[in-house]
């Protein structure tokens, strides 16, 4: 599974949208990108998956460049509890591996 | 979505004893589960990747005497850390798919140990 590249850490206002970045430059073909979260001291948690389009759920958005060899999660409109750590991660199976990730600090 | 429990959420255990953590797909059978290991403030560690019915297949570096793990049956992974030492502190984070076909995974709530 290919690699990623993450911020280790930052600062959001709530309210305000939090972008969060992530390089995967070595990303193949059948490799979807995926994000995840964890909350201090949970299980991870699911937010959003894609292969190649943009895309959009309750949680957050993706977007994907056209070489695939980045991406941006959005969480529109950031709240205190979104303060966690988030989670880059590539792969074409099932089996997650997870790398550093992005923590995250909503501040009021 | 669907759920996944962990039992215990907390154990505490003395040096040298054994110490079972239970894993379960609460509402679908989850053909494949993985383990994972997460030391504080570090990311989480793949340990193995169990298929019920089969004998788990370990992370390189990860004792499978040590840890030992049992998928009996599509809802019931066990993770048994044997002969347990402080070092072995940690949180421990079960998660289950569908399988292969299925891009969606889902994780426990984490189990911590602390061995003294």
């Amino acid at each position: 599974d290919a690699k990623t590249t993450q911020p280790p850490s930052m600062d959001c206002a709530e309210g305000r949208a939090a972008n969060l970045p992530c390089n995967h430059s070595t990303i193949s073909g059948n490799e979807y990108v995926y994000w995840y979260r964890q909350i201090h001291s949970q299980g991870p948690q699911y937010i959003i998956h894609g292969l190649k389009n943009n895309e959009t759920n309750e949680m957050a958005s993706l977007i994907i460049t056209e070489d695939r060899k980045s991406s941006t999660l959005i969480l529109p409109h950031a709240t205190l509890r979104d303060t966690a750590v988030y989670y880059c991660i590539v792969r074409a199976g099932f089996k997650t591996i997870f790398g550093a990730g992005t923590r995250l600090f909503v501040k009021a | 979505g669907a759920v996944v429990s962990q039992h215990p959420s907390r154990v505490i255990c003395k040096s040298g004893t054994s110490v079972k953590i239970e894993c379960r797909s609460l509402d679908f059978q989850a053909t494949t589960m993985f383990w994972y290991r997460q030391f504080p403030k570090q990311s989480l560690m793949l340990m193995a990747t169990s298929n019920e019915g089969s004998k788990a297949t370990y992370e390189q570096g990860v004792e499978k005497d040590k840890f030992l793990i049992n998928h009996a049956s599509l809802t019931l992974s066990t993770l048994t850390v044997t002969s347990a030492h402080p070092e072995d502190s940690s949180f421990y984070i079960c998660s289950a798919t569908l399988g292969e076909d299925s891009y969606e995974q889902y994780f426990g709530p984490g189990t911590r140990l602390t061995v003294t």
